[in-house]
């Protein structure tokens, strides 16, 4: 079955810290897979999007993320934490050309 | 260019009421969908339009939700009755006419955050 995972539900940095947020996917098809992030009372926006082109791809606001086949994982990275990126993170990945599945999201806290 | 505009932003009703949430996706995108998300999970999508037939309902609760984008641009998503467990942020999202490419590159709406009473 396709799916998608994200490891914790809440993860919680010091700012100026490393962001990792986690992704595993399973699909029947070439994976084309997204990051989105939601703040508060918004609607989804794109981060970053991987499809077949590079591994590593770079977003907004200074977040990348490596697709590694092996692993079948699409982790979110920035290396240093701001105030501004507490928000919910959705990991979402293409089940058929039109169409995708999102995992059940991170929530992620920024402690100054 | 503007955004996916969503309306109402806010709505409380009571169970067994109806309701109605409208959509009005960016210009040119061919492609519609409805997601609903409950607190705390990531959006389900609900169903989905090519212009102004559906390509995807499977996921849509007939007995009570209805869909329509009559002439192929803006949409209405409505609820009757609604219950409880209705309780979520509706979102609206359009995409391009070439899928291939953009799949996924989703532009989401603010949604419509629904409370039954």
């Amino acid at each position: 079955a396709q799916s998608v995972t994200q490891l914790g539900s809440h993860v919680s940095v010091s700012e100026g810290a490393l962001v990792l947020l986690r992704c595993n996917y399973s699909s029947s098809v070439p994976p084309y897979l997204f990051w989105y992030v939601q703040y508060p009372n918004q609607g989804l926006q794109l981060l970053l999007k991987y499809t077949s082109a590079a591994t590593l791809v770079k977003g907004i606001n200074g977040f990348e993320a490596e697709f590694k086949k092996s692993e079948t994982s699409f982790h979110l990275t920035k290396p240093s934490a701001h105030m501004s990126d507490a928000a919910e993170y959705f990991c979402a990945v293409r089940i058929s050309y039109d169409k995708v599945i999102f995992g059940p999201g991170t929530s992620l806290s920024v402690i100054p | 260019e503007a955004g996916v505009a969503q309306s109402p932003r806010y709505k409380i009703i009571e169970k067994r009421q109806s309701v109605a949430f409208w959509c009005n996706p960016i210009s040119g995108h061919a492609t519609l969908y409805w997601y609903q998300q409950i607190l705390g999970q990531g959006p389900k999508l609900l169903i989905q339009f090519q212009n102004n037939g559906v390509v995807d309902d499977s996921q849509l609760p007939k007995d009570r939700f209805s869909a329509e984008r009559l002439k192929g641009v803006d949409s209405t998503l409505k609820i009757q009755p609604a219950k409880l467990e209705d309780s979520a942020v509706y979102l609206c999202a359009s995409s391009p006419i070439n899928l291939r490419r953009e799949a996924g590159g989703y532009t989401f709406g603010s949604g419509t955050r629904l409370t039954v009473v």
